[in-house]
């Protein structure tokens, strides 16, 4: 069963335009969240994180939001930009958890 | 920069066969993980170790098992390849025994098929 998800396996985006990649998760326990960036032959590069005592963080064009009450985690790319055509993941864990929880990603077109 | 290196980035092995995929970090992690990626699945854990021979289960453990003998270096082993063992194999690293919280950086892959 799993615990974090990404329910948009593609999404497409005109260059310039803002992209948004959704994350739904299920344990209430979880407090951490990061947002992985995965090109073809690469492993997944660390993008972002989030604590849940904040509801947003920024880090120039990407941004992540955090809805505890909804248990819903957004990253937002704005311009975004060819170069950011790639697989997203996201993850969570908790203070007392050993490991994350990986979404099943989300492949990001963006047309140039 | 952290290096993760995967010693080989595709493999092709015959069902039954014993194979070992390597996992190498260089900047003195404590914690190594090994997931697997497939199509609609996302990152799923098999094993991981907080320590010099230590290891413990992920979420996918069966059919696989791991050796850390020392720091840099976490070795996946399938016993007895089977064709659902097909699949992209990561290597991850971070730091802190026993804190889920740090980030992990990931080596490129491995690509395993087994026929």
């Amino acid at each position: 069963d799993q615990q974090v998800k990404q329910n948009s396996p593609s999404l497409s985006v005109q260059e310039g335009r803002i992209s948004i990649l959704n994350c739904d998760y299920t344990n209430s326990m979880f407090d951490y969240f990061l947002w992985y960036k995965k090109y073809p032959a690469e492993g997944p590069t660390f993008l972002i994180s989030i604590s849940s005592i904040k509801d947003k963080n920024e880090d120039g064009r990407f941004t992540v939001f955090l809805n505890k009450s909804a248990k819903h985690l957004s990253l937002h790319i704005v311009p975004s930009q060819p170069g950011d055509s790639a697989v997203y993941f996201c993850a969570a864990s908790a203070t007392n958890f050993n490991k994350f929880y990986f979404g099943s990603g989300t492949k990001l077109n963006v047309k140039p | 920069d952290v290096k993760v290196t995967q010693s080989s980035r595709y493999l092709v092995k015959r069902t039954g066969e014993k194979v070992f995929l390597e996992c190498v970090q260089d900047m003195d992690h404590e914690n190594m993980f090994w997931y697997r990626q497939d199509p609609g699945l996302g990152l799923r854990l098999i094993y991981f170790s907080y320590d010099v021979k230590m290891k413990e289960k992920g979420d996918i453990p069966e059919g696989y098992s791991v050796s850390r003998e020392k720091k840099e270096r976490f070795s996946l082993i399938l016993e007895s390849a089977s064709t659902n063992q097909t699949s992209m194999y990561l290597c991850a690293s971070s730091k802190g025994g026993g804190r889920a919280k740090n980030i992990q950086y990931f080596g490129a892959g491995t690509r395993l098929s087994v026929l």
